[in-house]
């Protein structure tokens, strides 16, 4: 299993073009969330989704928008980049509590973008 | 709005060394208490706290949660150059979509 992938690794925008980051992963979960960490700030959950064709806002949600039309793949749009976006983005997934065993989020390797 | 404060912030210690990292929380209504280290890259899953008192243990690792106090702990005993990383807890919510909030992370440094 390849758990949980994030393309790209790095990139570099310019402030107003647009970008989507792509999360992949294998293991059948349900559940799907964005990330963002910053120095110091630890992870801020920018959107989220419950199932296939379901998104969620979660703490920082302005300027992003995401689709899940596959249950394995959960897309993070950026429309105009700004240099406040500068960041790292966390990809990571989990079971619903619905299924059995644990249920702790599995995170991608993280895709380090740079708005100028 | 919840919210995740640890502490301290950064530690520097020698091998050998124990460690005890700190986690309050804030949560409307609180389901657990995650522990997760992060070094390069993806953060990894250490555990999962939900009742008070029952400490859990992997190896050197271990926390224990007070839901009273609404805090956890971590320690790390005769710490290794490989617990150099950043900890970050994190609560869940009992709402829907089991979303966390994070702390800002205790980045830890162990030198030989």
């Amino acid at each position: 299993n390849a758990g949980v992938t994030q393309t790209p690794k790095f990139r570099v925008l310019k402030t107003g073009q647009s970008m989507t980051l792509l999360c992949a992963q294998d293991m059948n979960h349900e559940y799907m969330y964005w990330y963002r960490q910053d120095p110091g700030m630890g992870l801020r959950l920018i959107h989220y989704s419950v199932g296939e064709g379901t998104t969620a806002k979660g703490e920082v949600p302005d300027g992003y928008n995401v689709s899940r039309l596959k249950k394995q793949n959960f897309l993070l749009g950026l429309e105009s980049a700004a240099p406040s976006q500068t960041s790292v983005y966390f990809c990571a997934s989990s079971y619903s509590r619905a299924d059995p065993g644990s249920y702790e989020q599995y995170f991608g390797p993280g895709t380090r973008l740079t708005v100028t | 709005e919840d919210k995740v404060v640890q502490s301290p912030l950064s530690l520097v210690v020698h091998e050998g060394d124990t460690v005890t990292l700190n986690c309050s929380y804030e949560v409307t209504n609180f389901r657990s208490l995650l522990w997760y280290k992060q070094e390069k890259k993806a953060p990894t899953f250490l555990f999962m706290l939900t009742s008070s008192g029952i400490e859990k243990k992997s190896g050197r690792l271990s926390s224990i949660l007070d839901k009273k106090e609404l805090f956890s702990i971590l320690n790390i005993t005769a710490t290794q150059t490989g617990d150099s990383a950043i900890y970050l807890c994190a609560v869940e919510n009992n709402n829907a979509g089991n979303m966390l909030t994070f702390g800002g992370g205790t980045r830890l440094m162990v030198k030989p």
